[in-house]
């Protein structure tokens, strides 16, 4: 049984321009849910995707966004990059918007980000 | 307003002794708690979480949790630990309240084992 896999696992992009990630969830699953966390801090909640729809959004300026296609894939794709982008982007996949309050998630392992 | 609060930042422990790792939380509504655990380089792994039955939650690898709404606290621990248990430790909240589905992830606990 599949886990959440994410692509690429490490990338490095100059200021100014654009990046997309990758995520495939969990056999089964069909919502996504994107996390960045910075160096030495805990998880920041980006955005939700459920039916290739935003479910919901956490405190992330515009050049954040993302998409969810029909097999429940999901892309985040972040504009004119800022240094302070550099983290890792951490994907989140469970079933259903509300079942995570029962299930918690299941995390990939991650795209390492680097601002130079 | 949803909170979660990690009170150490670091934790250090020689192998074979006891593990606690303290989490406070704020929620209006009735939560779902749970504890990740990252290694380094790794995705976060589900360890428990406690889902309102039982209030002393058990998980994996040796780990438990109890649920204490009074002190509004659900601190992670462990009889015996491992060096394999070096990692980074996250408490999570989650609810579902008039503004919605929120979960929050606390700042970490970095628990360090010492042969």
């Amino acid at each position: 049984d599949a886990g959440v896999t994410q692509s690429p696992t490490h990338l490095i992009k100059t200021r100014g321009q654009q990046v997309t990630l990758r995520c495939s969830p969990k056999s089964g699953h069909d919502t996504v849910s994107w996390y960045q966390q910075a160096l030495g801090q805990g998880p920041q909640f980006i955005f939700q995707y459920y039916e290739e729809e935003e479910r919901q959004r956490g405190n992330f300026p515009d050049r954040f966004s993302g998409h969810q296609f029909p097999n429940y894939s999901s892309e985040l794709n972040v504009n004119a990059l800022l240094l302070g982008d550099s983290a890792l982007y951490l994907c989140a996949s469970s079933l259903g918007v509300g079942q995570s309050l029962n299930y918690g998630y299941t995390f990939g392992s991650g795209t390492r980000l680097t601002v130079v | 307003a949803q909170s979660v609060t990690q009170l150490d930042s670091h934790v250090s422990v020689s192998e074979g002794t006891p593990v606690l790792l303290r989490c406070n939380y704020s929620s209006s509504y009735s939560p779902s708690l749970f504890w990740y655990v990252q290694h380094p380089n790794k995705g976060l792994q589900l360890l428990l979480k406690y889902t309102s039955a039982a209030t002393l939650v058990k998980g994996i690898n040796g780990f438990e949790a109890e649920f204490k709404k009074s002190e509004t606290s659900f601190h992670l621990t462990k009889p015996s630990a491992h060096m394999s248990d070096a990692a980074e430790y996250f408490c999570v909240v989650s609810d579902l309240g008039a503004g919605g589905f929120k979960t929050i992830f606390g700042a970490g606990t970095r628990l360090f084992v010492k042969a």
